[in-house]
């Protein structure tokens, strides 16, 4: 266990539909990372929060947003769905920027 | 630039093997390159990871061996086993403010035969 929970674990929706994945870093890691995971892109990164502030972003498309709360939580809003963005959502999170990410299991998005 | 690319896609090996994964980068401002191991229904986990001012590093079964010069470095896995079977990721990524993108490989799906 990497000590990062996310939720829900699976996700079924409709296109057109918007859906909100959750994230609690390890205890003590400010910095939180979303990995989007298909089987034709591979692992992509989207995006990096540091202690509440976006660090960096990667190939995340307009209708996906991200934040991190005061107590380090992390929330990933994916809007206006599409068939394309059924894939596994990773949560990662590294006590500092320049530390090792642990990974959580992730939240299967199915697209219908 | 910012593509890691691995082969194989998959791999057999017979129990007691070696087990060679091999990626290679293009990008030369990358300066941290981890290895990752996922089973079905879990997330990557960091199994070992290398910086590009040694050419190698061993951690029990698994050893990095990393070329600068030919932007390439392969994960050993010596002894396999069939617990090992899984898929691994190589990564790369360069510290920039902060901010610490990985950039993965498309994954090697690992089988060791008993």
């Amino acid at each position: 266990d990497s000590g990062v929970t996310q939720t829900p674990k699976h996700l079924i929706t409709a296109t057109g539909q918007r859906v909100t994945l959750r994230c609690s870093p390890r205890s003590g890691d400010l910095s939180v990372y979303w990995y989007q995971q298909s089987l034709d892109q591979g692992l992509q990164f989207l995006i990096q929060y540091y202690n509440g502030e976006e660090r960096a972003k990667g190939n995340i498309l307009e209708r996906f947003s991200a934040q991190q709360f005061p107590d380090l939580h992390s929330e990933l809003n994916l809007s206006s769905l599409e068939l394309g963005d059924s894939a596994l959502y990773f949560c990662a999170s590294s006590r500092a920027p320049s530390e090792k990410l642990f990974f959580g299991s992730g939240t299967q998005l199915s697209v219908l | 630039q910012q593509q890691v690319k691995q082969s194989p896609q998959s791999l057999i090996v017979q129990k007691g093997g070696i087990s060679i994964i091999n990626c290679a980068y293009e990008n030369t401002a990358f300066d941290y390159f981890p290895w990752y191991q996922q089973f079905p229904g879990k997330g990557p986990a960091l199994l070992i990871a290398i910086r590009p001012d040694v050419s190698e590093k061993k951690e029990g079964r698994f050893t990095i061996s990393f070329n600068k010069s030919a932007k390439q470095f392969s994960l050993h896995i010596m002894d396999s086993q069939p617990g090992d079977s899984a898929t691994y990721f190589c990564a790369a990524s360069g510290m920039n403010q902060g901010a610490q993108k990985l950039v993965f490989g498309q994954g090697t799906r690992l089988t060791i035969n008993p």
